[in-house]
């Protein structure tokens, strides 16, 4: 079975520019989130969507925005980008909502360079 | 604010040898622990978890201890092998709050034949 799959690998955006990530889920899995990973520090929760439905936002500008559509795949956008947006955006499934402490399954990334 | 913390960037062991992995939270709230083990080019990978009601939780080589009066929790790796090598993330969430995984900054492990 395929894990996750996140599209495109590596991504060159100027200042100001728009971006669109992709996500797609193991098969089954019902729940998606994506967490950004700056050079140097862990990875850090940006937003979870379980069913469609925004279940947890973390602490990012309104500029961060995601969505969750009926095959459970996701995208995340970000507007307006930022130097500081350069860093590795990791999306993670699973097969409910979380709730039971099940574990993520985390794709390989995006890698992000806004110039 | 950093909620979970690994103080050591670096840990070098030699094959076979045990590899101890530290993490310290503040938020007492926590209830649940995960290590995530990670290649270069590849996401995190789970290795393995601990309930805030256990103090151990044992899967082969690896052993994870949680000392709650502490806040602190160590990964021990027993014997380390060369294909141990990556970076490793302590993870901590509140079971309440959804599935937000806070993450320590990640300590780079490098076992040595």
């Amino acid at each position: 079975d395929a894990g996750v799959t996140q599209s495109p690998t590596h991504l060159i955006k100027t200042r100001g520019q728009q971006v669109t990530l992709r996500c797609s889920p193991i098969s089954g899995h019902k729940s998606v989130s994506w967490y950004q990973q700056v050079l140097g520090q862990g990875p850090q929760f940006i937003f979870q969507y379980y069913e469609k439905e925004e279940r947890g936002r973390g602490n990012f500008p309104d500029r961060f925005s995601a969505r969750q559509f009926p095959n459970y795949s996701s995208e995340l956008n970000v507007n307006a980008l930022l130097l500081g947006d350069s860093a590795l955006y990791l999306c993670a499934s699973s097969l409910l909502e979380g709730w039971m402490n099940e574990k993520l399954f985390f794709g390989s990334g995006t890698q992000l360079s806004v110039l | 604010d950093q909620q979970v913390k690994q103080n050591s960037p670096s840990l070098s062991v030699q094959e076979g040898r045990i590899s101890i992995l530290n993490c310290d939270y503040t938020n007492s709230m926590f209830d649940y622990f995960l290590w995530y083990k990670k290649y270069p080019a590849e996401g995190p990978t789970f290795l393995i978890s601990i309930s805030s009601i256990k103090d151990k939780n044992e899967d082969g080589r690896f052993t994870v201890f949680l000392n709650k009066s502490a806040k602190h929790l160590s990964l021990h790796i027993v014997p380390s092998q060369p294909g141990d090598s990556a970076v490793y993330f302590c993870a901590a969430r509140v079971t309440n709050s959804g599935y937000a995984l806070n993450f320590g900054k990640g300590t780079s492990l490098l076992v040595t034949p």
